[in-house]
């Protein structure tokens, strides 16, 4: 059974462009969420989506948004890039919402680094 | 304020030394506490999930168990590939999920 895919592997930006990360769920898993990951900071909930929907949010400014699309699929984006948005982005899938309390299952990552 | 902490934050063990590694949390309304282990370059691995106080779940040399403030992850006659980085994670009431910022563990042969 395939796990959470996630592209690219690696990135490098400068500061003020955007980027857009992709994460493809575990097959049958309807929700996933993103968290950005710093050695100071550990990991940090960014948001989650479950059928289309975002269901919670993270204390992160406007910049960073998302979506999830009907195959479960989600896209990450971060516009006007900050150093400090230098990361790994982890996307974690897991089978329903939130309300079931199930584990979630991450990928490998994205590595951004801005320059 | 809901927090999780773990401790200590680096730990190295020489093979067949067991130890404990800590995660104490202050949540509004513990759902469960989920614990990860993670490689460098690589995403969390999820290993165990605790529900209530006195649960307790064992894979190979693992054992987790949970009480009402805190998790422990027991590490029997560890070996080298042991080595890696234990995350655990808290989901709340409100289902928000926290997670500490690990622990390091290095096994040395």
């Amino acid at each position: 059974k395939a796990g959470v895919t996630q592209t690219p592997r690696y990135l490098i930006k400068t500061r003020g462009q955007q980027v857009t990360l992709s994460c493809s769920p575990i097959s049958g898993h309807r929700s996933v969420s993103w968290y950005q990951q710093t050695p100071g900071q550990g990991l940090q909930f960014l948001f989650e989506y479950f059928s289309e929907t975002q269901r919670n949010k993270g204390n992160f400014p406007g910049r960073f948004s998302g979506r999830q699309f009907s195959n479960s699929r989600s896209e990450m984006n971060v516009s006007t890039l900050e150093l400090g948005d230098s990361a790994l982005y982890l996307c974690a899938s897991s089978l329903v919402g939130p309300e079931s309390n199930q584990p979630q299952h991450f990928g490998d990552g994205t590595r951004l680094s801005i320059l | 304020e809901d927090q999780v902490t773990q401790s200590p934050e680096a730990l190295r063990l020489q093979e067949g030394e067991s130890s404990s590694l800590n995660c104490s949390y202050t949540v509004s309304g513990l759902r469960g506490l989920f614990w990860y282990r993670q490689d460098p370059g690589k995403g969390p691995e999820f290993l165990f999930t605790l529900y209530s106080a006195g649960e307790e779940k064992e894979k190979e040399r693992l054992k987790a168990t949970l009480t009402k403030k805190e998790s422990f992850l027991h590490i029997t006659a560890p070996k080298p590939e042991d080595s890696a980085t234990y995350l655990c994670a808290v989901r709340t009431g409100a289902n928000n999920l926290f997670f500490g910022t690990g622990t390091r563990l290095t096994v040395i042969p």
